[in-house]
């Protein structure tokens, strides 16, 4: 029984595609987010909802619409892909929003853009 | 801007010896710190933390170590194992910025049988 799931785990698209990654997490946390990390491993929060009410937005392009439909699920819809969006995306999640509230991953979704 | 770094991307060690993984940070206001250990094709798996208002966390074989004068902080593995074999993150974040967490750029550990 997965904590943090999301499909797919593999991507690969064309350039000028629209995709989306879903996620899902069923510790009953109430906090979720979007990481991604780059090519030079470096892990960046995107997003990140709190009962389904956006907290953090980090400057990430327009292109990629985070959607939380309850707090149990955060899906990620990116527009009209690009090269550079080629990258690990990974969810978590965790228990409120405090500082010292560790994060729990889901195990990644490799998006490649061709 | 990289608040949080780890500028060894490598390390190997014999099993049963001691590993210690190294992480700085710039931020001053960073208060709350934790490794994260991630195996291929899996997500980072949270491994232990450390408060601002200790120095020292211990957990197991885990211990942390926390040098603020010197915005510095180290996780030692003793004795270290083939199943330590990993990447480590370190991860830093503070009060006031709700859950937004800074991480270092890993450290892949290489524990030799």
């Amino acid at each position: 029984d997965t904590a943090v799931s999301q499909t797919p785990k593999y991507l690969v698209t064309q350039m000028g595609n629209d995709k989306s990654i879903k996620c899902e997490q069923n510790l009953g946390h109430d906090t979720m987010y979007w990481y991604k990390q780059d090519s030079k491993k470096f892990l960046k929060i995107m997003f990140s909802y709190n009962n389904k009410e956006l907290i953090i937005n980090e400057t990430v392009p327009n292109r990629f619409s985070p959607k939380s439909p309850d707090k149990a699920h955060l899906n990620l819809h990116i527009n009209s892909l690009e090269l550079g969006d080629s990258a690990v995306y990974f969810c978590a999640s965790s228990q409120g929003q405090t500082y010292n509230s560790p994060l729990h991953f889901g195990n990644g979704t490799r998006l490649t853009v061709t | 801007d990289q608040q949080v770094k780890q500028n060894s991307p490598s390390l190997s060690v014999q099993e049963g010896r001691i590993s210690i993984l190294n992480c700085d940070y710039t931020n001053s206001m960073f208060d709350y710190f934790l490794w994260y250990k991630k195996y291929p094709a899996e997500g980072p798996t949270f491994l232990i933390s450390i408060s601002s208002i200790k120095d020292k966390n211990e957990d197991g074989r885990f211990t942390v170590f926390l040098n603020k004068s010197a915005k510095h902080l180290s996780l030692h593995i003793v004795p270290s194992q083939p199943g330590d074999s990993a990447v480590y993150f370190c991860a830093a974040s503070a009060v006031g910025t709700g859950n937004q967490f800074y991480f270092g750029t890993g450290t892949s550990l290489t524990v030799i049988p």
